[in-house]
């Protein structure tokens, strides 16, 4: 049961443009979420997180949006760079408080980022 | 200073056979997390070890098994392997299991079942 979900297996988007990864979740007791970016033979790097008494966490060129009430997550790139080209994936964690090491990802949605 | 290392990096078994992949942690690390990466599930939660206690375990048969030791290092071990455990192994790190940190991945053991 796949209680987070990355619908776009794929976006792909020109340099200098904003890209818009999405993520949905089913689980209304997750409280924490995270995006990851992993290169091929690379293990995932952590991009971004944002807790869930916020509805925006900015990092740079990174943005991520929650919408509590549509289950919605988002995360804006801006402007894009052909190195961001990557697997992202979202995550999603029940209880920071306790259980960190149990994430629940997305399967990854692949960004190209074209000159 | 270093990051997460896995050992090895690449394998390849047979059906039937068992594996075992080590994680070392980030120095001063002492919670360790192990996922299985596939291309049609994405990142599957394994298990989680905390001062060499597992705290969780993600649903998994029972042919997956793990361990932490004393020096926070794991080890992972699937035994009658089939086919359908090629994956990319992953270990992540976090000082805790508690709080603001978030884990740190590893490159990952790439294992294949012939």
């Amino acid at each position: 049961d796949q209680q987070v979900k990355q619908n776009s297996p794929s976006l792909s988007v020109q340099e200098g443009r904003i890209s818009i990864l999405n993520c949905d979740y089913t689980n209304s007791m997750f409280d924490y979420f995270l995006w990851y970016k992993k290169y091929p033979a690379e293990g995932p790097t952590f991009l971004i997180s944002i807790s869930s008494i916020k509805d925006k966490n900015e990092d740079g060129r990174f943005t991520v949006f929650l919408n509590k009430s549509a289950k919605h997550l988002s995360l804006h790139i801006v402007p894009s760079q052909p190195g961001d080209s990557a697997v992202y994936f979202c995550a999603a964690s029940l209880d920071r408080g306790s259980t960190l090491g149990r994430l629940y990802f997305g399967r990854g949605t692949q960004l190209t980022v074209w000159p | 200073k270093a990051g997460v290392t896995q050992t090895p990096r690449y394998l390849i078994k047979t059906r039937g056979q068992q594996v075992t992949l080590s994680c070392s942690p980030i120095s001063g690390h002492r919670s360790v997390s192990w996922y299985q990466q596939t291309p049609g599930q994405g990142l599957q939660f394994l298990f989680e070890y905390f001062s060499e206690t597992q705290r969780n375990k993600g649903n998994f048969p029972g042919r997956f098994s793990g361990r932490q030791f004393s020096n926070s290092r794991s080890e992972m071990n699937v035994s009658t392997l089939e086919l359908g455990d090629s994956a990319l192994y992953l270990c992540a790190s976090s000082p805790t299991p508690f709080g603001a940190n978030v884990l740190t991945f590893g490159a990952g053991s790439r294992l294949t079942v012939l």
